[in-house]
């Protein structure tokens, strides 16, 4: 079944405390990429990758950081996570950069 | 400065009741603009993509139409499985390839 997976879906963890959602799909996709969604502001990019290797800024990138070594996998981490980084993420992936994307389940943080 | 809104934020409608979702845009050339289903707790499901004005497309009670500045879902005689929140984001045709969403428009279909 085509999908894309991530992990975990529920974490509640302390300010400080370096933390890794990890994202991966089955689809052999090129275009990768992470979202977060809070209430009254919709869905905001926070990073998206072309292919491996290749990572850009979405709007809302700072306190994060992703990775792209391999083409089924595009973690992001929160080298010291803070109170308002607390929200539903979504990673999303599609074959190419202006194609359908099919997101995962989702991940709900809360930094306490 | 690019822009998405989605309006009504919310709409109510009987079950048969046909209407309309707005998405109005604001970017320097468009790549293409997608709408997406969410339903609560899960993540958004993919609709449409359309890339260019005058496009139209088609599935079962929903059709999605594009002029340059807004794009319109309508809904025809919608049943309560309908229920959900609908989300439109542009690509813009800079050189990067980001997306921007709008907040949504939630749909409750009564019975």
């Amino acid at each position: 079944e085509a999908q894309v997976t991530q992990n975990p879906r529920y974490l509640i963890t302390v300010t400080g405390k370096k933390l890794t959602v990890t994202c991966s799909q089955n689809m052999n996709h090129e275009y990768m990429s992470w979202y977060r969604q809070d209430p009254g502001l919709g869905l905001r990019q926070i990073y998206y990758s072309m292919n491996v290797e290749v990572t850009d800024k979405g709007d809302v990138p700072e306190g994060y950081k992703v990775s792209r070594k391999e083409k089924r996998n595009f973690p992001l981490i929160l080298e010291s996570p803070s109170p308002n980084q607390t929200s539903l993420y979504f990673c999303a992936s599609s074959s190419r950069g202006d194609t359908e994307a099919f997101f995962g389940q989702g991940t709900r943080l809360t930094v306490v | 400065e690019d822009q998405v809104t989605q309006s009504p934020e919310a709409l109510r409608l009987q079950e048969g009741e046909s209407s309309s979702l707005n998405c109005s845009y604001t970017v320097s050339g468009l790549r293409g603009l997608f709408w997406y289903r969410q339903d609560p707790g899960k993540g958004p499901e993919f609709l449409f993509t359309l890339y260019s004005a005058g496009e139209e497309k088609e599935k079962e009670r929903l059709k999605a139409t594009l002029t340059k500045k807004e794009s319109f879902l309508h809904i025809t005689a919608p049943k309560p499985e309908d229920s959900a929140t609908y989300l439109c984001a542009v690509q813009p045709l800079s050189g990067t390839y980001k997306y921007i969403f709008g907040t949504g428009t939630r749909l409750k279909v009564l019975a």
